[in-house]
């Protein structure tokens, strides 16, 4: 599994967007990057994830560059609920053969400021 | 629609002792995975189900562990002689079985030994 790096933590106003980039500079054709995150007390939430195009849904957008060394998980207006630490992890999708459990690195710790 | 539950939510038991702890996963999941966290820690994966394939139990960390899965739906994990390293929180969470990492997790049980 490609190795992720990201910032260990960041501060956003209330009602503004959330920019929280990753770093998968030895991310192979067949890997995908998702997105988690774990707000205090509770379990891990998926939220999104991509292969090359960008991608979005109800809870946030995810950008991914054209080279693929790196994205971008936008939540567009940050409230006070998103303050969690955000994972991003690199998988193979669907035929991987391997235990498909999921592991988290250190990710960042968003803060929403009121 | 109903998400992943788990039950009980906590659970408060003397060490020796046996316990159970349930999930109900989201309708139509194949796949379901045992995990566990340790405050201010990672995921522990302990066993992953998927359709009527035999279980991974490579996670598990003793043969006081163990965990089934009836009728491809609801999952019991039971621990034995309950040791107070067993103090965690333990998550379940549950997949289609096609998009294996994009899973969707319970609150979780809070299982402390004393």
């Amino acid at each position: 599994d490609a190795k992720t790096t990201q910032p260990t933590s960041m501060d956003c106003a209330e009602g503004r967007a959330a920019n929280l980039p990753c770093n998968h500079s030895t991310i192979s054709g067949n890997e995908y990057v998702y997105w988690y995150r774990q707000i205090h007390s509770q379990g891990p939430q998926y939220i999104i994830h991509g292969l090359k195009n960008n991608e979005t849904n109800e809870m946030a957008s995810l950008i991914i560059t054209e080279d693929r060394k790196s994205s971008t998980l936008i939540l567009p207006h940050a409230t006070l609920r998103d303050t969690a630490v955000y994972y991003c992890i690199v998988r193979v999708g669907s035929m991987d053969t391997g235990r498909r459990a999921l592991t988290f690195g250190s990710g960042t710790r968003l803060q929403v400021q009121p | 629609g109903a998400g992943v539950s788990q039950s009980p939510s906590n659970k408060v038991t003397e060490k020796g002792k046996d316990v159970e702890l349930r999930c109900d996963p989201i309708s139509g999941h194949t796949a379901l995975y045992w995990y566990r966290q340790s405050l201010g820690q990672g995921l522990e994966f302990l066993i992953y189900f998927q359709g009527n394939s035999a279980p991974d139990k490579s996670g598990l960390p003793s043969d006081r562990f163990s965990a089934e899965r009836t009728g491809g739906s609801v999952s019991t994990l039971t621990i034995q002689r309950t040791q107070q390293e067993d103090s965690a929180v333990y998550l379940c969470a549950s997949s289609t079985g096609t998009t294996y990492y994009e899973q969707y997790f319970g609150p979780g049980t809070r299982l402390t030994v004393t």
